[in-house]
């Protein structure tokens, strides 16, 4: 089974700051990978997804950006935060089977 | 992809069987019907998954009537640690290309 790892844990960025967070997989090759975005006691919101390297899509227009250099590598950028970027930020990883497997994120304060 | 309704919130006692029912009438006919369970500061986690009739395994059992618009997914005996959020979601296996949009999902409380 995949394993997801998602780093920071958390962090604290002052406003206009630039962003990068990284997620990587384990245990799957050419995995569909997802970022999604949780604003506190908020569903979660589907920010960009992969279907190989360098195949991003776009799903809400945002001062965010992704990019997928290798197979199993997702990174999420920003060059200037906004105070509505805080939030926890998740990284996920889709199977054949359909079933979508979560990293443990990385909760985003901006200040 | 087929859009879900399910309740915003639940109540439930220790040792109680609680049920959650999602509304998906629009479910197409190679549409998967799936339950996450999500605590707070950790990402959802897979519960269970069906395409009909009854699924079950070690944590719940899923119910889907043979319309399949609708889907209940059955805790039993819950107790305190099923305190959580849980998404039904609906879509299809191994669509390249798409991605399971997760809704506000069932807030359930369990007390004892």
């Amino acid at each position: 089974s995949q394993t997801i790892h998602q780093w920071p844990a958390t962090l604290v960025q002052p406003v206009g700051s630039p962003l990068s967070l990284e997620c990587t997989v384990e245990g799957t090759s050419n995995p569909n990978l997802y970022w999604y975005r949780q604003a506190a006691g908020r569903g979660l919101q589907l920010l960009f997804y992969s279907v190989g390297i360098g195949q991003i899509s776009s799903e809400v227009p945002q001062n965010l950006s992704a990019s997928r250099p290798q197979d199993r590598q997702f990174i999420l950028s920003s060059k200037k935060l906004l105070l509505s970027d805080s939030g926890f930020y998740l990284c996920a990883c889709r199977e054949w089977r359909g079933e979508q497997y979560f990293g443990p994120g990385t909760r985003l304060t901006v200040t | 992809l087929a859009k879900t309704t399910q309740p915003i919130s639940m109540d439930s006692y220790e040792g109680q069987e609680v049920n959650i029912t999602c509304s998906h009438n629009n479910i197409a006919t190679n549409d998967y019907i799936t339950w996450y369970q999500q605590f707070p500061s950790q990402g959802p986690r897979f519960i269970i998954q069906g395409y009909k009739t009854k699924v079950t395994n070690e944590v719940a059992s899923l119910f889907i009537p043979a319309d399949r618009k609708s889907s209940t997914l059955s805790l039993p005996r819950v107790s305190l640690s099923d305190t959580a959020v849980y998404y039904c979601l609906v879509g299809g296996r191994n669509q390249a290309g798409t991605a399971l949009i997760f809704g506000k999902g069932t807030t359930l409380s369990v007390s004892s």
